[in-house]
């Protein structure tokens, strides 16, 4: 079955940087968008960006351009976040999910708590 | 940007009525070439990621209750729940995917009366 595995919980002081990880299996990785979101305490959901697994071709939201950085490594299936420059405003939860149909996000990891604080 | 809202921001059904969410996209989200509607509907509870209820406004994902229809076409759209049940207190958002950024609606909370 397909499955997402996201790297654990993060504590960061401002300015510091962040790398969570999203290992794939159950299907074929190089095929189908995996996307980031994130979720704020007790807010909505806020989509960062996308990015193809196998051209490695992004699409980044406006607002996280310049601070954000998806990667992937196929040998392994898995993709990358990295978050540059963190804020208190960045505390949040990560997920990455899998676009089967470039429709919707049909899978989701379990997602990934960045606290930032100094 | 497209932006999504959703109305009501919450409501509180009895079990086993009928619980409509309505959401609506700035711009038209239908692309004319395929005839679909790039609109998705989450349901998310406590803790837990988003699980994906309908795609392409009206598809309900495998395994989804049949309780759940999503409906409408280019501007508005609607999640219903025909018959709450206990288990189907979450919030519900809704997501078009017609352009990037793919933005979510501010989502609707759903309680038992």
């Amino acid at each position: 079955q397909v499955q997402l595995v996201q790297s654990g919980a993060e504590v960061k002081k401002p300015g510091a940087s962040v790398k969570v990880s999203c290992e794939a299996s159950g299907y074929t990785f190089n095929v189908y968008y995996i996307h980031w979101v994130r979720q704020a305490p007790g807010q909505g959901l806020e989509w960062m960006g996308r990015i193809q697994p196998n051209s490695g071709a992004t699409d980044y939201a406006q607002k996280f351009q310049g601070r954000v950085t998806m990667t992937r490594d196929t040998s392994i299936t898995t993709a990358y976040l990295d978050v540059s420059r963190l804020r208190s405003d960045d505390t949040a939860v990560y997920y990455c999910g899998r676009d089967f149909r470039n429709a919707a996000i049909d899978n989701w990891g379990q997602g990934t708590l960045v606290t930032v604080s100094s | 940007d497209i932006v999504m809202t959703q109305s009501p921001v919450s409501l509180a059904v009895s079990l086993g009525e009928r619980a409509t969410i309505n959401c609506k996209s700035s711009q038209n989200v239908f692309y004319s070439s395929n005839k679909k509607n790039y609109l998705a509907w989450f349901q998310q509870k406590p803790g837990q990621p988003p699980k994906l209820l309908i795609y392409w406004a009206s598809i309900r994902e495998s395994g989804v209750p049949d309780r759940f229809s999503g409906s409408g076409s280019g501007t508005d759209f609607t999640l219903t729940i025909s018959s709450l049940q206990a288990e189907d207190v979450a919030v519900y958002y809704c997501q078009q995917f017609y352009n990037t950024p793919f933005t979510f609606g501010p989502g609707t909370k759903v309680d038992i009366k």
